[in-house]
């Protein structure tokens, strides 16, 4: 099975700054993966798909890189709204093979 | 605007069988490159996929939990239902359904539902 592993856990920064998070698979998963945003009791919201796609409707701060097993997911100027814990997500859909998604652990973003 | 539902007990007793409902409205359940899924997020932890199903019926389940799950479908209601049997107290977790976009070359979460927790506990 793929694994998906993300860094870092948690950060603070200030509001403005530049956030940068690392999500990296155990294997070649090409441009399969995906980003959401997950706000204290809500569901999570798609932010990100296929590595670099922003969503329809997304701020434009927010954006994905990466192919392969590496990816990041950058947030250009942080503002109190994205407080959040944000989480890859991995999908396996190729034949023969029956689907399969993992998500990342997750990475708690707060304002310092 | 697509909505998407859960209903079902909050409370589960261990051994017993787990039942959620998602209700879809603002859309058909029957279009087109869109699968129907369920995914589960213990208290605190992170998000694990349960399965989903297309509306012809058929399904994909994660290896993990395939030999206690069952999503089904009904079209006419505009609905798909979770069965997890033998339910443990690490079955405790919001349940989520959500639509995701599948194709040759995307599969995403776009639409999810609210969430409900459900909690296995005699």
């Amino acid at each position: 099975d793929i694994q998906m592993t993300q860094s870092p856990s948690s950060l603070s920064a200030s509001v403005g700054d530049r956030v940068t998070i690392t999500c990296q698979a155990s294997q070649d998963i090409s441009n399969y993966l995906n980003w959401y945003q997950q706000k204290p009791g809500k569901a999570p919201k798609l932010l990100i798909y296929d590595a670099s796609n922003l969503e329809t409707g997304v701020p434009s701060r927010f954006s994905g890189s990466g192919s392969g097993t590496d990816f990041t997911f950058t947030i250009s100027s942080l503002q109190p709204e994205d407080i959040a814990t944000y989480y890859c997500q991995q999908y396996d859909n190729l034949p023969p093979k029956s689907p399969l998604f993992t998500f990342g652990p997750g990475t708690k973003v707060d304002i310092k | 605007q697509l909505q998407l539902q859960e209903s079902g007990p909050g409370l589960v007793k261990p051994s017993e069988t787990l039942s959620l409902t998602c209700t879809v409205s603002g859309g058909s359940i029957s279009s087109s490159s869109y699968y129907w899924g369920w995914i589960r997020q213990p208290p605190g932890k992170g998000l694990e996929w349960i399965g989903s199903i297309y509306y012809s019926g058929s399904t994909y389940y994660n290896p993990s939990l395939k030999s206690r799950v069952t999503i089904s479908v009904d079209t006419s209601k505009n609905q798909f239902s979770l069965k997890l049997s033998s339910v443990t107290a690490a079955d405790t977790a919001v349940y989520y359904c959500a639509r995701h976009m599948t194709t040759v070359v995307t599969d995403h979460f776009d639409y999810w539902g609210q969430g409900t927790l459900v909690t296995v506990s005699s």
